[in-house]
């Protein structure tokens, strides 16, 4: 069993649905919780940071952590094409340079 | 301008070859990954370096070296491909904090094709 685990879809919507993307993990220890967006055939840039649990909110991206069930959440509100991607979880339990253990991702597609 | 760039965006080769990806930033981070991608989008981490100090070497075949020849720059040199070295590897690098938030800034990843 992977330490973290993510639905690699391909999860499908139409433009301006609310879309929501989870993945679980097994190490207690982890901390730091990150969102990562990957578009085809580019590098993965970071789309939210997160320590321990609660909610975080930028623009339309919404951060979720609950710690108690290992469990994290990325919302997006009123999707738009352009967010057709992969999004990779990740986190750390120390954070700062220390590892990062990422899912398998989730693949995106918002039909316009 | 590219902050963290990779030389060769595609790379197919022989089994039994060796070959080398090179890894340069501008960002002026102190810490500097190489990550592989399989063909399902797994990243795993394979090395980084601090102040070109080796902090993360995970289970890899030694065939893999990482060379910090500065704090700019991150090689990898692979020894006697393998099929199962293909895959797309990325070179990412951060500020280098040792706590909180230290967002890593990744590459455009280097294809390899081992025949």
């Amino acid at each position: 069993q992977k330490e973290v685990e993510q639905d690699p879809g391909p999860l499908s919507v139409p433009e301006g649905a609310i879309v929501s993307l989870n993945c679980t993990y097994s190490n207690s220890a982890f901390q730091y919780f990150m969102w990562y967006r990957q578009y085809s055939r580019k590098g993965p840039e970071l789309l939210m940071y997160t320590y321990s649990s609660g909610n975080k909110e930028d623009g339309r991206f919404t951060a979720q952590v609950d710690k108690s069930s290992k469990y994290i959440s990325l919302f997006i509100r009123d999707s738009q094409p352009s967010d057709s991607a992969t999004y990779l979880c990740a986190m750390s339990d120390s954070g700062g340079y220390q590892k990062v253990t990422f899912g398998t991702g989730t693949k995106l597609q918002v039909i316009p | 301008d590219t902050a963290v760039s990779q030389t060769p965006k595609y790379l197919v080769t022989q089994m039994g070859n060796d070959k080398s990806i090179k890894c340069e930033q501008n960002l002026g981070h102190d810490t500097m990954y190489w990550y592989k991608q399989d063909s399902k989008k797994f990243l795993k981490i394979m090395f980084s370096y601090n102040n070109k100090e080796l902090i993360i070497n995970e289970t890899v075949p030694n065939r893999f070296s990482p060379k910090s020849p500065d704090k700019a720059h991150l090689n990898l040199h692979i020894n006697s491909l393998e099929l199962g070295d293909s895959a797309v590897y990325f070179c990412a690098s951060s500020a280098g904090l040792t706590k909180g938030a230290d967002t890593q800034y990744f590459g455009p990843g280097t294809r390899l094709t081992v025949l």
